[in-house]
């Protein structure tokens, strides 16, 4: 199964770009990138996926390479409440399942 | 309505209780999963069902015992539960199997273990 690496924590100043990294170089051809986050005890918010191409929704943009093995997340004008833990997940195509990996702690501040 | 609807909120329970969580969705979804969540840890796969019938079990033990009475609603039932049981149960619901299919969380049951 394809695992994921996030860097455990980053800070960004209110109203400029988040920039969330995340690696998944044991990417498969068919897996989608997930990306969801989590506001202290309540449950995980969608916020984009992807498969190849570059997507774009009212909250986010994700970004992956063209090689698939890694995307950026990016918020582009954080807010306070933009602070939470941010879960970049590989949807593994067999088992529809989802596995969380350790995610991104960001602080956003003003 | 894409709301995924658990209750109790928070339940607090003694190790010999019998106890249910209850999750429900109207979105017309077929998918339905179970996490476990510690505190500062990510949440962890538990269960999931596909089309009413047990799909993934990942090894929980049998004092754990998951339910899909129908195609909305999905019970976890809880009997002689351990304190180090104590964490936040999330639900989730997809539409379908693929990996395509986003998930749509509920806000938990804040479990207590007494």
């Amino acid at each position: 199964d394809a695992k994921t690496t996030q860097p455990p924590s980053m800070d960004c100043a209110e109203g400029r770009a988040a920039n969330l990294p995340c690696n998944h170089s044991t990417i498969s051809g068919n897996e989608y990138v997930y990306w969801y986050r989590q506001i202290h005890s309540q449950g995980p918010q969608y916020i984009i996926h992807g498969l190849k191409n570059n997507e774009t929704n009212e909250m986010a943009s994700l970004i992956i390479t063209e090689d698939r093995k890694s995307s950026t997340l990016i918020l582009p004008h954080a807010t306070l409440r933009d602070t939470a833990v941010y879960y970049c997940i590989v949807r593994v195509a067999r088992n529809n399942d989802m596995r969380f990996g350790a995610g991104t702690r960001l602080t956003v501040k003003p | 309505d894409t709301e995924v609807t658990q209750t109790p909120k928070h339940l607090v329970m003694g190790m010999t209780n019998k106890k249910s969580l209850k999750c429900e969705q109207h979105m017309g979804h077929r998918a339905m999963y179970w996490y476990k969540q510690k505190a500062k840890k990510p949440p962890e796969l538990m269960f999931v069902y596909s089309y009413e019938k047990l799909s993934i079990n990942e090894s929980v033990p049998s004092r754990f015992s998951p339910e899909c009475p129908n195609s909305s609603l999905l019970n976890l039932h809880l009997h002689a539960l351990q304190p180090e049981d104590s964490a936040l149960y999330l639900c989730a619901s997809s539409r379908g199997l693929g990996s395509n299919e986003k998930l749509f969380f509920g806000s938990g049951t804040q479990l207590s273990v007494l």
